[in-house]
Order: structure tokens, then sequence, then C-alpha cells
């Protein structure tokens, strides 16, 4: 049972537009939510994070938004450009217990120039 | 910032062969560091929660026989795949939590292929 969803196995935009990443979740006990970027063959790199207790979280070209009423978070990246282009993975966690990360499947984001 | 080491990065091995892969927090100590495995194309799997001191955490359907976690230190766990097969063959990934800020850090990953 996938408790975080990524429908969109892959997103193209242009260079300058506006990207917008979505991810769904089915566990009411997250709370915390998170957007990794992930190149091939590395690890991931945290993106930017989201508190159940916020709708809206903003760091330079990066914006995440939740919809707590819908489990529905996004990701917007404005402008895009061609060096964010890589697998985002969108991560949720409860504050209790061991507190890991359930990722989704991951979306790969190509920017073309 | 903090920084998560893998070591190997990939390694390639024989059928029926042990692998150690090791995960290391470098400037901070952590009390709890994960293990994932990722397959292509798909998501990260969390596979176990290793704490200090004590017995790591399966999760359902990971073998514990099969895939050995020791976190003997607050700074370094392992992974060990015992008697590995090919379709053993994927990225591992492992993260640490810091003890002091609670912050999760990812290793670079480790890309293990079994022939």
């Amino acid at each position: 049972d996938q408790q975080v969803k990524q429908n969109s196995p892959s997103l193209s935009v242009q260079e300058g537009r506006i990207s917008i990443l979505n991810c769904d979740y089915t566990n009411s006990m997250f709370d915390y939510f998170l957007w990794y970027k992930k190149y091939p063959a590395e690890g991931p790199t945290f993106l930017i994070s989201i508190s159940s207790i916020k709708d809206k979280n903003e760091d330079g070209r990066f914006t995440v938004f939740l919809n707590k009423s819908a489990k529905h978070l996004s990701l917007h990246i404005v402008p895009s450009q061609p060096g964010d282009s890589a697998v985002y993975f969108c991560a949720a966690r409860s504050d209790t217990g061991r507190r890991a990360l359930t990722f989704g499947s991951g979306t790969r984001l190509q920017v073309q120039p | 910032g903090a920084v998560v080491s893998q070591h190997p990065s990939w390694v390639i091995c024989k059928s029926g062969t042990s692998v150690k892969i090791e995960c290391r927090s470098l400037d901070f100590q952590a009390t709890t560091m994960f293990w994932y495995r990722q397959f292509p194309k798909q998501s990260l799997m969390l596979m176990a929660t290793s704490n200090e001191g004590s017995k790591a955490t399966y999760e359902q359907g990971v073998e514990k026989d099969k895939f050995l976690i020791n976190h003997a230190s607050l700074t370094l766990s392992t992974l060990t795949v015992t008697s590995a097969h090919p379709e053993d063959s994927s990225f591992y990934i492992c993260s640490a939590r810091s003890q002091s800020s609670g912050e999760l850090f990812f290793g670079e990953g480790s890309r293990l292929t079994v022939l």
C-alpha cells in the first residue's frame, strides 16, 4: 500500500517557466513533509520541507504548498532552470515513533533550455 | 553542512558472497540510522532502522538474516548483504539522524551489482 504517491513519473517544462510537482498521501498520521532532489547514483539532496501546521513554505525559487484536507502537497519551482533537471521525491513522516521517511516514487523533471 | 559518507560507492560481487556497506556520519553523532534500497526507476524503500547499541528494526518483507545491520557506534552503521544473489542488485542508501538537531542527512548511496 503506497502511502505517498507521485502520480506523474515525468514532467517536461521550458526554461524560465514554472514546474509544478505533485504528491498525495494517505496516512493521516504524517505531519511533516519534505522534497528531495536526486541524481542517478547519488543520495537524495534535501530541498524544502513543510510542517502540517503550515500551508506554504518558500525558499528562493522553491515553494511547497500543503493542502491537509486533500492530503496533497506540491512543489513549485519558478523560474525553472536546466540545472533543476533531476528526479524529485516527495517524502513524509510522522513525528512519533521511529520518524522514518516514507518516499513517493519520484517525478523526473526535465527543463528544456 | 553535515556529511554522511557511504563506502563503497559501488561494488560488484559474485553470487553467494557477502558484501558490507558502511555508513558514517562524519561530523555529528547519530543515534538512529536508516537503510533504504532503491530499484531502478522506483522509490526509496525503507529496509530497516538502526539504533546505536541495539538491534535493528526491519520492515516487513526484509530478511534480517540476509541483511545484517550493525550500529556499533554513534557514527557508524554497517549493512552486510549475506549470500548475495543477482536480485539483491540495487542502490542502497543510508540516512543518519543527528543526535543534537534531529535533522536527517543522506549518504551518497552504494550501488551493488551481483553477478
